[in-house]
């Protein structure tokens, strides 16, 4: 494997249910970033993990839940959605630190996930 | 604060035909600037970025950006487009932030249709 991926794909579950979204990077990086991306809204910034300790919450809602176990793994455990939280999420990573400035990010694939 | 403008939702161009997408971003300092596309279904692909230095940066698939400071716009250039570049294309200013990460304020997008 190469880059960002993501499991699943694709995710439908019904508003009582608790799933996980998993994204793992595969570039060294020691950032990574969830976002939501919904129809007709620009990008959300959801959570941010920076050398494996959260460093943004995006007064995102407790249904979400994030994890990241290492510089390499995050995950997004979900429970009891509502139907408006359908959407594309993206995992993306970076480089941070190390005197260079900026890094850009490397985004996955996205989980499209349905709310039932 | 920190915002991307993106004055065009959608364009249609002929195949062949060049294309100009644009951006205008506001952003106090000097700007880390980026342009990304999504094909459906899929992830975000950086295309190019500038970070410094000379203000007309090449990416991949043929395309270009030209940055002007006093135009606060980072427009994306291609000369002759193919029907592959089909896609949504999201222009981003990056900032550095005091939590240790690279914070990423995207556009709304543009989608672009290839007319055979």
């Amino acid at each position: 494997e190469t880059g960002v991926t993501q499991t699943p794909r694709h995710l439908v579950m019904g508003m009582t249910n608790k799933k996980s979204l998993k994204c793992e990077q595969h570039l060294g990086h020691n950032a990574m970033y969830w976002y939501k991306q919904s129809a007709k809204k620009p990008l959300e910034l959801m959570f941010v993990y920076s050398l494996e300790e959260r460093v943004e919450n995006n007064s995102v809602p407790s249904r979400f839940s994030p994890e990241c176990p290492n510089s390499s793994h995050l995950f997004l455990h979900l429970h009891t959605l509502q139907p408006e939280d359908s959407a594309l999420y993206l995992c993306a990573s970076s480089q941070v630190g190390g005197g260079q400035g900026y890094y850009e990010q490397y985004f996955g694939p996205g989980t499209r996930l349905t709310v039932t | 604060a920190q915002s991307v403008t993106q004055p065009d939702i959608h364009i249609t161009v002929s195949e062949g035909a060049s294309l100009e997408l644009r951006c205008n971003y506001s952003y106090g300092a000097t700007p880390y600037l980026f342009w990304y596309v999504q094909s459906p279904g899929q992830g975000l692909q950086l295309l190019l970025k500038y970070f410094s230095g000379d203000t007309l940066v090449q990416g991949i698939k043929g395309f270009e950006a030209e940055f002007k400071r006093s135009q606060s716009s980072f427009n994306l250039r291609k000369p002759s487009v193919h029907w592959s570049d089909a896609a949504e294309y999201f222009c981003a200013v990056g900032a550095l932030t005091a939590g240790g990460y690279n914070k990423l304020i995207f556009g709304a997008g543009t989608r672009l249709a290839v007319h055979p």
